[in-house]
């Protein structure tokens, strides 16, 4: 696969479930950001990571916990979510960051929360 | 704290069209803004970037123009056609900030 992907593309989930997100990119990149898309809001940055460090933590609640184990993979662990927090969710790479000028976005995650 | 409104939300035009898509932000100090793409079920493409020292930018149909003292920037698409046809966004970068604030797009359908 080339480019940024993600999975699951679609999920469901309870309040009391623990789900993660995962992201890859395979571009060879060095920075990964979590976005949100929400009906309600416009899109929001949530996380940067810059060579497997977090740089940007955008007042993001602790039920969403990001992780980065290495530059390639970006998951995004979710708990005791609630139903406003049922959005799209984007990943997206830079060749590095935190750049905003040349990220590669992926297909994202909708997640709904009951 | 920037705000950034686009307008107008939603637009249907006829193939051949020139289109304007307006972005207006509240905070003129800014480090660049940038127009980005989204189809649906798919993430953002990023179509022009103008750094603030910049006036206009151009890449094959699009123009992107920033008066950063009025706090605007717009979109052209000259000779619109059905593959345009997707939700544009605008994203604004302060600086001093790596986060950026977006608008809340503008759905332009293009029909043949």
């Amino acid at each position: 696969e080339t480019g940024v992907t993600q999975t699951p593309r679609h999920l469901v989930m309870g309040m009391t479930n623990k789900k993660s997100l995962k992201c890859e990119q395979h571009l060879g990149h060095n920075a990964m950001y979590w976005y949100k898309q929400s009906a309600k809001k416009p899109l929001e940055l949530m996380f940067v990571y810059n060579f497997k460090e977090q740089t940007e933590n955008n007042s993001v609640p602790s039920r969403f916990s990001p992780e980065c184990p290495n530059s390639s993979h970006l998951f995004l662990h979710l708990h005791t979510l609630q139903p406003e927090d049922s959005a799209l969710y984007l990943c997206a790479s830079s060749p590095r960051g935190p750049s905003y000028n040349e990220q590669f976005f992926g297909p994202g995650t909708r997640l709904t929360v009951l | 704290k920037q705000e950034v409104t686009q307008i107008p939300a939603a637009l249907s035009v006829p193939e051949g069209e020139n289109l304007v898509l307006n972005c207006s932000f509240t905070d003129s100090a800014i480090y660049n803004l940038q127009w980005f793409r989204q189809d649906p079920g798919k993430g953002l493409t990023s179509l022009l970037l103008i750094q603030s020292s910049q006036r206009e930018q151009t890449s094959g149909r699009l123009n992107a123009s920033l008066d950063k003292s009025s706090g605007r920037s717009t979109l052209y698409i000259a000779a619109s056609q059905p593959g345009d046809s997707a939700t544009y966004l605008c994203a604004v970068r302060p600086g001093g900030s790596y986060i950026p604030t977006f608008g809340r797009g503008t759905s332009l359908i293009v029909h043949p």
